[in-house]
């Protein structure tokens, strides 16, 4: 399978700032990259569907302004959370799907983000 | 509308024990169906897919999956479960054509008991 990694893993942050996660396709290029955030002991919520070269595609009631996405490779995504609150810390986790016409999706090992 | 169910929270086995895990799902064409594990803190590891084919799937760490279009369900089974197998395990549908979206169910949380 796939290897993501993210970075952070993990971020501290005051209430009002900008917060970004990298999302990084390791082994190979992805056009197509997901953001979910997952709630402490909830499932998967996807927030966006990143295409690489286009803008993103946002989930019903995701602000689209609050949660930035830039696809701007084929190995890289950003997700900024603008003005971050304390209730929007939460676990972020991306995946990208396995090349062209392929399903499966491959996850990363999340990043974990405190709001203070 | 697409949707994934998971009907157990939680499920607590003993180790060396059997393990069947859940999940039904709703869907109008034959689906594309995944398990995911997920540790602690950690993004999910796929388990096993199932797109077409053989209706019993083999996946990592001992784990297989039956498709059963008769039951809509796509259950996750393990003859002989390991302490650390305790974990959140999710079962998804990929939800359409070209969208290459997921749908989750909720989770089940398994505990291993020693």
């Amino acid at each position: 399978g796939a290897v993501v990694s993210q970075h952070p893993s993990w971020v501290i942050c005051k209430s009002g700032t900008s917060v970004k996660i990298e999302c990084r396709s390791l082994d190979f290029q992805a056009t197509t990259m997901f953001w979910y955030r997952q709630f402490p002991k909830q499932s998967l919520m996807l927030m966006a569907t990143s295409n690489e070269g286009s803008k993103a595609t946002y989930e019903q009631g995701v602000e689209k302004d609050k949660f930035l996405i830039n696809h701007a490779s084929l190995t890289l995504s950003t997700l900024t959370v603008t003005s971050a609150h304390p209730e929007d810390s939460s676990f972020y986790i991306c995946s990208v799907r396995a090349g062209t016409g392929q399903e499966t999706q491959y996850f990363g090992p999340g990043t974990r983000l405190l709001v203070l | 509308a697409q949707s994934v169910t998971q009907p157990d929270i939680h499920i607590t086995v003993s180790e060396g024990a059997s393990l069947e895990l859940r999940c039904n799902y709703s869907y109008g064409a034959t689906p594309y169906l995944f398990w995911y594990v997920q540790s602690p803190g950690q993004g999910l590891q796929l388990l096993l897919k199932y797109f077409s084919g053989d209706t019993l799937v083999q996946g990592i760490k001992g784990f297989e999956a039956e498709f059963k279009r008769s039951q809509s369900s796509f259950n996750l089974r393990k003859p002989s479960v390991h302490w650390s197998d305790a974990a959140e395990y999710f079962c998804a549908v990929g939800a359409g054509i070209r969208t290459y979206k997921y749908i989750f169910g909720t989770g089940t949380r398994l505990k291993v008991l020693a």
